[in-house]
């Protein structure tokens, strides 16, 4: 049963150029959200994806865009990328059933280090 | 912003000593979960507790919720050297649907 996976593991990119990040949700789960981590800190929510659709968008401008596919995979776009920009993002995705996604813990994948020089 | 705030920021400890960390939260919660992060890794949910609950154990782990205070504690018990990692609290709520929100975290050494 394969858990989350993300792509690439790594990636440089230089500022004001646009970065895709992908990832395939845990088998059975039909929602996506996105985290970034910076270093020495805790996951800043970006957003989340469920039946296609933009559900919950936290406090990122919106440089910050994503898409969820109808197999549930999900890209996160970042455009004009700044130097802040550099963070380890994560995806997590849970199941909307037995309650909805509040109540379920989400499983995260090891995410894409982005490094902006 | 963070919304829930871990203490201590670091723990250092020998391994068979019990690890103690505290979270304090500042909004209403639907629940309040556990993860670990191994370094340069990605989060592993540990334990999820439910705002009408007050404690929970699996395994080693023991985990406390008081709503009055907004604050909850894990305890690990007998750690061992695989227990080195970043623990972070994370709350969801119903209004915010599946949105987690993360506080700073610890991070516990565990030396054999």
């Amino acid at each position: 049963d394969a858990g989350v996976t993300q792509s690439p593991t790594h990636l440089i990119k230089t500022r004001g150029q646009q970065v895709t990040l992908r990832c395939s949700p845990k088998s059975g789960h039909d929602t996506v959200s996105w985290y970034q981590q910076a270093l020495g800190q805790g996951p800043q929510f970006i957003f989340q994806y469920y039946e296609e659709e933009e559900r919950q968008r936290g406090n990122f401008p919106d440089r910050f865009s994503g898409h969820q596919f109808p197999n549930y995979s999900s890209e996160l776009n970042v455009n004009a990328l700044l130097l802040g920009d550099s963070a380890l993002y994560l995806c997590a995705s849970s199941s909307t059933t037995g309650g909805g996604p509040h109540n379920q813990p989400q499983h995260f994948g090891d995410g894409t280090r982005l490094s902006i020089l | 912003s963070q919304q829930g705030e871990e203490d201590p920021q670091a723990l250092s400890i020998q391994e068979g000593e019990n690890a103690t960390m505290n979270c304090s939260y500042k909004t209403s919660i639907n629940n309040l979960q556990w993860y670990r992060q191994n370094s340069g890794r990605g989060l592993v949910h540990l334990i999820l507790i439910r705002s009408n609950e007050r404690e929970k154990h699996s395994g080693r782990l023991r985990v406390t919720l008081d709503t009055s205070k907004k604050s909850s504690s894990l305890l690990i018990t007998a750690s061992r050297a695989a227990d080195t990692a970043s623990y972070f609290c994370a709350t969801g709520s119903t209004d915010s649907w599946g949105k987690l929100q993360f506080g700073a975290g610890t991070q516990v050494v565990v030396t054999p």
